[in-house]
Formats: structure tokens, C-alpha cells, sequence
């Protein structure tokens, strides 16, 4: 099955500063990838994602690079905020029908004021 | 609108008993999955289910099952709990057959004693 290796698993940055979470998968047909930001007692929300068919996707402050051929994709934040500090998940998944994801383990941000 | 209800929030359990939890997915939504989220493994996914039909399980234990109904909303069922079955068992809903763009309710927070 799929493995999805995510790094590093916290990231103190201060405001303003920019922020990359790294995350590799091993199943060479994934071809979906979200990106979930998680709150203190929130469920995971979904913040961008992106498909096998494009290398780059942006919005606004956040973007999500991919490398198929390496198998492995990025998340980056610029012109961090407080409000950024959260627990950031990246997700695999191959279409079968429907897309189910395999998580990583999670990357714990805080942006200090 | 509306975003994905699952009640109750919180909930504790005696080991043996059993727990049935429940998810509103988004009016519309007809693609619902669940998650189990812990410290040790992580989002793990439990099952997903579209117009009434289970299309994927996980790797979980038969003490694990679900089901869906025709308006959409999906209960989760646990018997014969155990310990290990302690935490936060999330809720997501698609608005599309593919699973993808889920949105995540707040989640069920489950202490087994």
C-alpha cells in the first residue's frame, strides 16, 4: 500500500518568515494530493491540492509543488502569521473509483508573533 | 450551509460496550468517509461510503462497521471496545463521486476506560 513519509514534524518560524513541509509517497500511481490544516480541536481542513497533471499550484499565500518522477511533494507558506500556527497534514491517494488518502504523520507550525 | 455535524462530541465508554457515532455530511454531499485519529497512528481511514454503498475499508478489525443512509448521513459503529479504540473518529464529506475536496467535521472524541 501507500506510505507517506512527511518532514520535518515541527516548524518554528517567526512572522513573516516563509515555511516548506516536505512530504514523499512510495505508490507511483498516486495521482491526488491534498494538503489539511488541522486546529486545536478542529477537524482537518482542506487548504490546496493538487493533481499528477500539473507541477505547481498557487493561491494567494500558499502553494503546492510536485515531483512526480522523484515522488515527492511541498507545501509552502510565505509572509507567515500567527494565525498560520497549526498541525499540517500532506495525503496520497490513487483514483479506484474514488480517491481514499493516506496521511502523513503531520507537521506541527508556529509562526511567533 | 451547513458544514459536517458529527455527534457526539464527546463520548466515554467502558471496554466491551459498544458505540455507534453519527455524521450529517454537507446538504448535497452524497460521498462520505471516516477517519480514526490518534497519537501513536495517526489519520487512518475506517471506510467510505457514496449513495448508500461501502466502496472502500481500511484495515480495521470487523468490530468495525458502518453504513449510510439514503439522506446521505452515515452512523459508524464499534463493538466490543477495546482500549486501543480511544480517539477522534472524524467524518468527511465530497461534493463529488471522486472523494475529493472533502470537508471534515469536528470530529467524535471517544475515551474507552
Amino acid at each position: 500500500g501507500e506510505n507517506v513519509e512527511q518532514h520535518p514534524s515541527t516548524l518554528s518560524v517567526q512572522e513573516g518568515d516563509s515555511a516548506v513541509i516536505k512530504c514523499t509517497y512510495s505508490d507511483s500511481a498516486s495521482n491526488y494530493f491534498p494538503w489539511y490544516k488541522q486546529e486545536l480541536g478542529k477537524g482537518p481542513q482542506l487548504i490546496i491540492d493538487i493533481r499528477s497533471n500539473v507541477g505547481e499550484k498557487k493561491d494567494q499565500r500558499i502553494a503546492v509543488t510536485l515531483n512526480k518522477t522523484a515522488k515527492h511533494f511541498s507545501l509552502h507558506i510565505t509572509e507567515t502569521q500567527p494565525e498560520d500556527s497549526a498541525v499540517y497534514f500532506c495525503a496520497a491517494s490513487t483514483s479506484g473509483g474514488s480517491y481514499i488518502p493516506t496521511f502523513g504523520r503531520g507537521t506541527s507550525l508556529i509562526v511567533h508573533p | 450551509k451547513a458544514g459536517v455535524t458529527q455527534t457526539p462530541r464527546y463520548l466515554i465508554k467502558t471496554r466491551g460496550q459498544q458505540v455507534t457515532l453519527s455524521c450529517s455530511p454537507i446538504s448535497g454531499h452524497r460521498s462520505v468517509s471516516w477517519y480514526q485519529q490518534t497519537p501513536g497512528q495517526g489519520l487512518q481511514f475506517l471506510f467510505e461510503y457514496f449513495s448508500e454503498t461501502q466502496r472502500n475499508k481500511g484495515n480495521f478489525p470487523g468490530r468495525f462497521s458502518g453504513r449510510q443512509f439514503s439522506n446521505s448521513r452515515s452512523e459508524m459503529n464499534v463493538s466490543t471496545l477495546e482500549l486501543g479504540d480511544s480517539a477522534l473518529y472524524l467524518c468527511a464529506s465530497s461534493p463529488n463521486a471522486a472523494n475529493t475536496e472533502a470537508f471534515f467535521g469536528q470530529g467524535t472524541r471517544l475515551t474507552v476506560v
